[in-house]
């Protein structure tokens, strides 16, 4: 069956770097486009970034651009999301979330668990 | 950016009660891009429906979705005790892919 892991998540202090992963089972990974997602706490769901299945492109939202950037390693199915520059307002949990077809404008189906991100001094 | 406004903010019902949740679009969310997803505490979202009212696997038949251009509806026909969480609606049409605030349906 599909599933998503996340990893990666810790405490970190504003300014610093971490680089998140999501192992990928149960699907071809270079199929599906795919996303982070996060969500602080107590708050709601806020798209991170996405990556389109051939890695062709790929989609920020504006406060991470030039901070974040999303990757992806078919041959080990694992996507990954490095951050750095982080600050205070980017502490939250993290999921990795799959796209339901191979379509970069379609909706997803399969979420990890997520992994959390605390940026504190 | 697309902004989702999702009314009302909590709704208090009971088991076997009718749900009408709604989720209004700043502009149109074209060819009915428009998703629903359900979060229970200490769990990840779960796709409901999709374009508008296609139910994602393995969802019960006891949610619907209708709506088109702005206006979208998720109704939950008899509320199972499971169905109490937050509900979100999302567009993904175009990036940046946005969520709308919740609605959670408590008891």
């Amino acid at each position: 069956q599909v599933q998503l892991v996340e990893s990666g998540g810790g405490v970190v202090q504003p300014g610093g770097s971490l680089r998140l992963s999501c192992a990928a089972s149960g699907f071809t990974l270079s199929t599906y486009g795919m996303h982070w997602v996060r969500q602080a706490p107590g708050k709601g769901l806020e798209w991170v970034a996405f990556i389109r299945y051939d890695e062709s492109y790929t989609y920020y939202t504006d406060s991470v651009k030039g901070r974040f950037t999303i990757s992806r390693d078919n041959s080990k199915n694992t996507l990954y999301l490095q951050m750095s520059s982080l600050r205070a307002e980017d502490t939250a949990l993290y999921y990795c979330a799959k796209a339901i077809v191979g379509s970069t404008w379609s909706p997803f189906d399969y979420w990890g668990q997520g992994t959390l991100v605390t940026v504190s001094s | 950016e697309i902004v989702l406004t999702q009314s009302p903010g909590t709704l208090s019902l009971s088991p076997g009660e009718r749900a009408t949740l709604s989720c209004r679009a700043s502009q149109s969310v074209g060819s009915s891009y428009l998703a629903w997803y359900q979060q229970k505490p200490g769990q990840a979202p779960r796709l409901l429906i999709y374009g508008a009212s296609s139910r994602a696997t393995a969802i019960p038949d006891r949610f619907s979705g209708s709506g088109s251009g702005t206006d979208f509806t998720l109704t939950i026909s008899r509320l199972e005790p499971e169905d109490f969480a937050v509900y979100y609606c999302q567009q993904f049409g175009t990036s940046p892919w946005t969520f709308g605030q919740g609605t959670k349906v408590e008891i």
